[in-house]
């Protein structure tokens, strides 16, 4: 059964804090993303990483960085958390030559 | 304008009831037209998958893509409770440097209620 698991479901933080969100698959996908989803928003990519160490930003990597020194593992963080990034983020990876992206359950963060 | 365009919703029917989710894109070079179901509190999961024009069934669901239009739905027919979710629809454009990014759509939130 293929498993995208993410650190933490619900996570609080004040602001200037840096925080950081792990995403680990047992797939051996080459390719992570990291989004953030917004009610009426949709989802929105980050970050994505398509091998280990190499990353791309997507449409909002504002105040965002992102780790990538193994293949199963891809870290999202915040360099110093603001309450506009209180929101869910998920995580997802893909297998060279497929279209499904498999989902992590997500992470609720908040930032007051 | 968003790339890709969803009937925000939400929308909430009868059990039983035919349902109709729909997305507007702008991006022409799109291929790949996926609808994602996720539930509360769980990441999206792929439910249907077309490339290019066309109709596709997989049981109570339908997926339609018409490129021409530039416009895809998403149909359940006699819907049930547990179907109740949010509907994503994503799209691919395949290209060689996509790395399989997708442009989702903003969802719309569905409630089948008994």
């Amino acid at each position: 059964d293929v498993k995208v698991t993410q650190s933490s479901r619900y996570l609080v933080k004040r602001t200037g804090e840096k925080v950081f969100l792990e995403c680990v698959q047992d797939m051996d996908h080459e390719n992570m993303f990291w989004y953030r989803q917004d009610p009426g928003l949709g989802l929105r990519l980050i970050y994505f990483s398509y091998d280990v160490k190499m990353k791309e930003k997507g449409d909002i990597p504002e105040g965002y960085s992102v780790s990538r020194e193994k293949k199963e593992r891809f870290s999202l963080i915040l360099e110093s958390a603001s309450t506009n990034q209180t929101s869910m983020y998920l995580c997802a990876s893909l297998s060279w030559g497929y279209n499904e992206q498999f989902f992590g359950p997500g992470t609720r963060l908040t930032v007051l | 304008q968003k790339e890709v365009e969803q009937d925000p919703g939400p929308l909430s029917v009868p059990e039983g009831a035919i349902v109709s989710l729909n997305c507007t894109y702008s991006n022409s070079a799109f291929q790949y037209f996926m609808w994602y179901r996720q539930y509360s509190r769980k990441g999206p999961e792929l439910l249907m998958y077309t490339y290019s024009s066309g109709n596709k069934e997989d049981g109570r669901f339908t997926a339609q893509v018409d490129k021409s239009s530039k416009y895809i739905s998403l149909f359940i027919r006699d819907s049930q409770p547990s179907d109740s979710a949010t509907y994503l629809c994503a799209m691919d454009d395949a290209g060689g440097t996509s790395y399989g990014k997708l442009t989702f759509g903003q969802g719309t939130i569905l409630t089948v209620h008994p």
